[in-house]
């Protein structure tokens, strides 16, 4: 079964760092992209960033909102993708879910995990 | 703030057909290709509609997409009592205002 399963969430206070991960099965995984979405409480969904296949370069894009505060990297020999927060503000309080990328004629999203919670506070 | 506009919330009775818009500009739907995600309550969002208008396997036909210009639209017939959730469109796009990839504002239906 292809699947991304993210952990690392948790309460962490304004500020500081936390570092998600999302472990990723059933599939090759360095042959895709690998994004990050969030979503407060509530309300609708935001692109966080992402990183491409090595084939693509391995390079990164993130939100406006975030850059210069998370580092999204990748360990191919692990199928892991880590998400780094720095900085943490109290609107980073999202869920934030792990999401395989796929390319048709454009870019979309076909796989998503269930999600972590974090929340920014003090 | 998103790029991408949709209706707040649709309703239909069952058996009926709703339609979803999604408005942008020629940075974003105009030059690239849309998806639209379906996220049922209290679940992970999941891919509806591709490239478009296509259908990952095991999506009914009962869902539809196309683009026009700078506006797509998520067309749902037959509406079930199952349909109702939240609906997502999204799609690159190249302004440095937002991210390379940005999701609509959210559609909501209810199904009556």
């Amino acid at each position: 079964e292809v699947q991304v399963v993210e952990s690392g969430g948790g309460l962490v206070q304004p500020g500081r760092s936390l570092r998600l991960s999302c472990t990723a099965s059933g599939f090759t995984f360095g042959d895709y992209a690998l994004s990050w979405v969030r979503q407060a409480p509530g309300k609708g969904l935001e692109w966080v960033g992402f990183i491409r296949s090595k084939a693509y370069g391995g390079t990164t894009e993130y939100a406006a909102s975030v850059k210069g505060r998370f580092t999204i990297s990748r360990d191919d020999s692990k199928s892991i993708a880590y998400l780094q927060m720095d900085s943490l503000k109290t609107e980073d309080t999202d869920v934030y879910y792990c999401t395989r990328g796929q390319y048709g004629d454009g870019y979309y999203i076909d796989v998503w995990g269930k999600g972590t919670t974090v929340t920014v506070s003090s | 703030q998103s790029v991408l506009t949709q209706p707040p919330s649709v309703s239909a009775a069952p058996g009926q057909k709703v339609t979803i818009s999604c408005s942008g500009s020629s940075s974003n739907i105009g030059n690239n290709y849309v998806s639209w995600y379906q996220q049922l309550p209290g679940t992970a969002p999941k891919l509806l509609i591709y490239d478009n208008n296509k259908r990952p396997s095991g999506i009914p036909d009962r869902f539809s997409g196309s683009k026009s210009g700078t506006s797509a639209t998520l067309g749902i017939t037959g509406l079930q009592t199952g349909d109702e959730a939240d609906y997502y469109c999204g799609t690159w796009d190249s302004s440095l205002s937002s991210g390379p990839y940005v999701f609509g504002t959210g559609t909501k239906i209810t199904v009556l």
